[in-house]
């Protein structure tokens, strides 16, 4: 069965620090990765997804994620924190059947202090 | 242009009442999902639908959960006789095309507390 981990609860950088938010997956075959970000209150927007092709993607906000196949794992990537990007963090892979739905991370909580 | 609207965005619900959550997908995207939310948890899947089918629903915790899409766009899930293990965020999600590589885009969720 598909799976994801985020095996941080919270990760906290001071701004202007580079961070990383860690995900490993578990999937067969080639995965579909992507990573969204949730603000109080707010639904899910989308950051970047990994389909094929270069390991490394660059997404909105400065982000970028790289995709490591033998390691399985899918770690979201910023050079500089700003304190905006406070704000809990998603990893999601896409469900190996017809449909496409996500299976999610627990998620990891970012705080970016001044 | 609008992005995925949902209604209303809190709702309180004594036990054992019923509850309808409205789903509006941006306009034309095929693909229509919900998830569930708890408190502190990642987002898990309830339905699919592509068009007005409704083509997975592994998901729905149980048989009080109902969803449909009618005509291919708006999208209601009810939840009759609300227990308060249904307490979450409900999220809906469309995207353009079945089955793709496309991202999905969320909606703001309906928050429901069942008291």
């Amino acid at each position: 069965a598909q799976s994801v981990a985020q095996p941080e609860d919270q990760v906290n950088v001071a701004e202007g620090n580079p961070l990383t938010v860690k995900c490993t997956y578990s999937v067969s075959g080639n995965p579909y990765l992507f990573w969204y970000v949730q603000y109080p209150n707010r639904g899910l927007q989308f950051l970047l997804k990994y389909i094929t092709g270069d390991n490394l993607v660059k997404g909105s906000y400065g982000f970028e994620a790289e995709f490591n196949k033998s390691q399985t794992s899918f770690h979201l990537k910023k050079p500089s924190a700003l304190v905006s990007d406070s704000a809990l963090y998603f990893c999601a892979v896409r469900d190996t059947g017809n449909t496409g739905k996500l299976i999610f991370g627990q998620g990891t909580t970012l705080q970016v202090k001044p | 242009g609008a992005g995925v609207s949902q209604s209303p965005r809190y709702k309180v619900a004594k036990r054992g009442q019923d509850v309808a959550l409205r789903c509006d997908p941006i306009s034309g995207h095929v693909s229509l999902f919900w998830y569930q939310q708890a408190l502190g948890q990642g987002p898990e899947f309830l339905t699919y639908f592509q068009n007005e089918a409704q083509l997975d629903k592994s998901g729905l915790p149980s048989d009080r959960f109902f969803a449909e899409r009618p005509e291919g766009s708006v999208s209601t899930l009810k939840i009759q006789r609300t227990q308060q293990e249904d307490s979450a965020v409900y999220l809906c999600a469309s995207s353009p095309l079945a089955g793709s590589s496309y991202e999905q885009y969320f909606g703001p969720g309906t928050r429901l507390t069942v008291t």
